[in-house]
């Protein structure tokens, strides 16, 4: 079975410009997440997606940063305009029933690669 | 909030030793899961955790999860060199989950 796919896998940018990233879930898998990993720290959550649906956007800095899941399956996520503080590695997850039913099996997240952005 | 307390943050270890790690909340998850995360890669599921007072096993790995649903720990037994990297906890509540700051396993040959 295919894993989660994210490209790119490095990206270094200028404070200021704008970027993207992309994921493709494993098939099958309903609910995706955007992740943030700051050096030294655990991942953050930014985002979830049920299909096509956010579930819960609490965390993502709406004023620079949007994602989307327009067909339910894959997803990009978007900084504009970036700044140096978003330095980070940024991964994409997926899993089989959203975190709402946590408590059950198949809520658990599987990750990809991740992209590793640097802004200078 | 629901803020996850990992210790300790780094072992080193002998290969061949026992390794225990825990996640501390307090806060109540209702998903406990041990993740392992290599250097450049994405953190890898290890063991999931579904119900309070759960004992569960993946070859070396022990994990449970704690009677008051606030508290994990991982267990690694005889540790080979490959067992390097950090291991993170998770633990999910209402449309959240929420990582610990990793715990970073160096083992010694």
């Amino acid at each position: 079975e295919a894993g989660v796919a994210q490209s790119p896998r490095y990206k270094i940018i200028e404070k200021r410009q704008s970027v993207a990233f992309w994921c493709n879930p494993i098939s099958g898998h309903a609910t995706l997440y955007w992740y943030q990993q700051i050096l030294g720290q655990g991942p953050k959550l930014l985002i979830q997606f049920q299909n096509n649906g956010v579930v819960d956007d609490s965390q993502l800095p709406k004023d620079r940063f949007s994602a989307e899941r327009l067909k339910g399956v894959d997803s990009t996520l978007k900084i504009q305009p970036a700044k140096l503080e978003d330095s980070a590695v940024y991964l994409c997850a997926s899993s089989l029933y959203p975190l709402i039913r946590q408590g059950t099996q198949n809520t658990e997240a599987f990750f990809g690669q991740g992209t590793r952005l640097t802004v200078v | 909030g629901q803020q996850l307390n990992q210790s300790p943050q780094s072992m080193f270890i002998q290969e061949g030793e026992d390794v225990s790690m825990n996640c501390t909340s307090s806060s109540i998850f209702n998903t406990w899961l041990w993740y392992k995360q290599d250097p450049g890669e994405g953190p890898v599921l290890l063991i999931a955790l579904y119900k309070a007072g759960e004992l569960t096993s993946n070859g070396r790995l022990t994990a449970q999860f704690g009677i008051t649903r606030k508290d994990s720990f991982l267990n690694i037994s005889a540790s080979i060199p490959s067992d390097v990297g950090i291991y993170f906890c998770a633990g999910q509540a209402s449309y959240d989950m929420r990582f610990g700051a990793g715990t970073r396993l160096t083992v010694k040959p």
